[in-house]
């Protein structure tokens, strides 16, 4: 079946600094990845995605992740936190395991920005 | 314009009673869901339309009613309502119910069961 793990559930970073949110994933098949943005009382915003195109795809707002398909893992990064970047982020594996498309939500890492 | 709206924004009612959410998205997408995020952020879809047909029925109580009266709207009913019933309800939609396409997601609509 498949799955996404989101490896932290918190993370903490001081302005300016790096910021890594980790995925990893579970699936069968070449799967379609992305990842969301939900800030407080919002609706979610795609920030990227992965489609079997480039492994290294660039987002919005900064973002980009790597897909490794040797290590099942779409991990998102930042070279440098920004205030408005705390928000709770979703790591989404979709694919057709029985022809219909759904996709599968991680538990979510919040993201905690520090002055 | 909003890509995919919601109304109500929040809904307080008590055990038992009924009640609909509306969607609508401009977006010209074939493809629209109903999400429910629960207290701890957890996300799970619960169905899907495809050209108002359902595509995505997964284990729902069945006092939960989807209705797709064109392309651009997808309506949710819930019958009898519990307190369990308390979360965000989230729409979404999408180009097509292909697994590479996007989601665009409303603002979420806030039901809060007495």
């Amino acid at each position: 079946a498949q799955s996404v793990t989101q490896l932290d559930s918190h993370v903490s970073v001081s302005e300016g600094t790096p910021v890594l949110l980790r995925c990893n994933y579970s699936s069968s098949y070449s799967p379609s990845l992305f990842w969301y943005v939900q800030h407080p009382n919002k609706g979610l915003q795609l920030l990227l995605k992965y489609t079997s195109a480039a492994t290294l795809v660039k987002g919005i707002n900064g973002f980009e992740a790597e897909f490794k398909k040797s290590e099942t893992s779409f991990h998102l990064t930042k070279p440098s936190a920004h205030m408005s970047d705390a928000a709770e982020y979703f790591c989404v594996v979709s694919d057709p395991p029985s022809g219909t498309y759904k996709y599968i939500f991680g538990t979510g890492t919040r993201l905690k920005v520090l002055a | 314009d909003t890509a995919v709206s919601q109304t109500p924004k929040y809904l307080v009612t008590q055990m038992g009673n009924d009640k609909s959410i509306k969607c609508e998205q401009n977006l010209g997408h074939d493809t629209m869901y109903w999400y429910k995020q629960d207290s701890k952020k957890f996300l799970k879809i619960m169905f899907s339309y495809n050209n108002k047909e359902l595509i995505i029925n997964e284990t729902v109580p069945n006092r939960f009613s989807p209705k797709s009266p064109d392309k651009a709207h997808l309506n949710l009913h819930i019958n009898s309502l519990e307190l369990g019933d308390s979360a965000v309800y989230f729409c979404a939609s999408s180009q097509s119910a292909g697994s590479s396409y996007e989601q665009y997601f409303g603002p979420g609509t806030r039901l809060t069961v007495t």
